[in-house]
């Protein structure tokens, strides 16, 4: 069974700052992984995603993330934080692609500080 | 990527009552899904909904509670049966065209249960 751990429920950084956000994976099988930004009262917007391929993938916004197979990891970086990142962020995996539902992670909550 | 549409964005409701969430997609996709997101948490696979035959729903999901229809490659309803107010949640739609497309969100219905 596959499922997605996200370390920190709450991350602060300053505007400016490096964002890290964390993810672990455990699947059976290559995995298909994703990240989602949910704005409050939105629904899920997708960030980037890792399919093969290239290990370090960009997204939308300045994100980019790489999948690393030894550390079953799959983080999420941003080098200068903006006051508009502030949102709630979501690592999701498939084991098959568009195919199979996705399992999530909890979420982390990011705050940005002026 | 796939605009997708959900009607009602929220609604409240009497306990004891049923109501049925539409999921409308611009295109057609391959791939429909509905998801759960309780209140603070993250999101839950529900079921895959399938074209023209019966969903498959996942552990904890059962089709009387959960009703599902898919007609055709660009809508899907998801009923949410005899509520209460532990149904209180946000229900998501998502679509994909299967393989290696990610799956995109509907903004979701806020469904409160009185």
């Amino acid at each position: 069974a596959q499922s997605v751990t996200q370390l920190g429920s709450h991350v602060s950084v300053s505007e400016g700052a490096l964002v890290l956000l964390r993810c672990n994976y455990s699947s059976s099988v290559p995995p298909y992984l994703f990240w989602y930004v949910q704005y409050p009262n939105q629904g899920l917007q997708l960030l980037l995603k890792y399919t093969t391929g290239a290990t370090l993938v960009k997204g939308i916004n300045g994100f980019e993330a790489e999948f690393k197979k030894s550390e079953t990891s799959f983080h999420l970086t941003k080098p200068s934080a903006h006051m508009s990142d502030a949102a709630e962020y979501f690592c999701a995996v498939s084991e098959g692609g568009g195919a199979d539902g996705l399992t999530f992670g909890k979420g982390t909550h990011l705050i940005i500080q002026p | 990527s796939a605009v997708i549409s959900q009607k009602p964005s929220r609604d409240i409701c009497q306990r004891g009552t049923s109501l049925t969430i539409q999921c409308q997609v611009d295109s057609q996709v391959t791939m429909m899904f509905w998801y759960r997101q309780q209140p603070g948490q993250s999101l839950t696979l529900i079921a895959t909904a399938n074209q023209g035959s019966e969903a498959t729903y996942e552990s904890g999901f059962v089709i009387d509670k959960f009703p599902i229809s898919r007609p055709n490659l660009t809508f899907s309803t998801l009923t949410v049966s005899n509520m209460s107010p532990e149904d209180s949640s946000i229900y998501l739609c998502s679509a994909s065209g299967g393989g290696n497309q990610p799956q995109h969100f509907g903004d979701g219905t806020r469904l409160s249960i009185l």
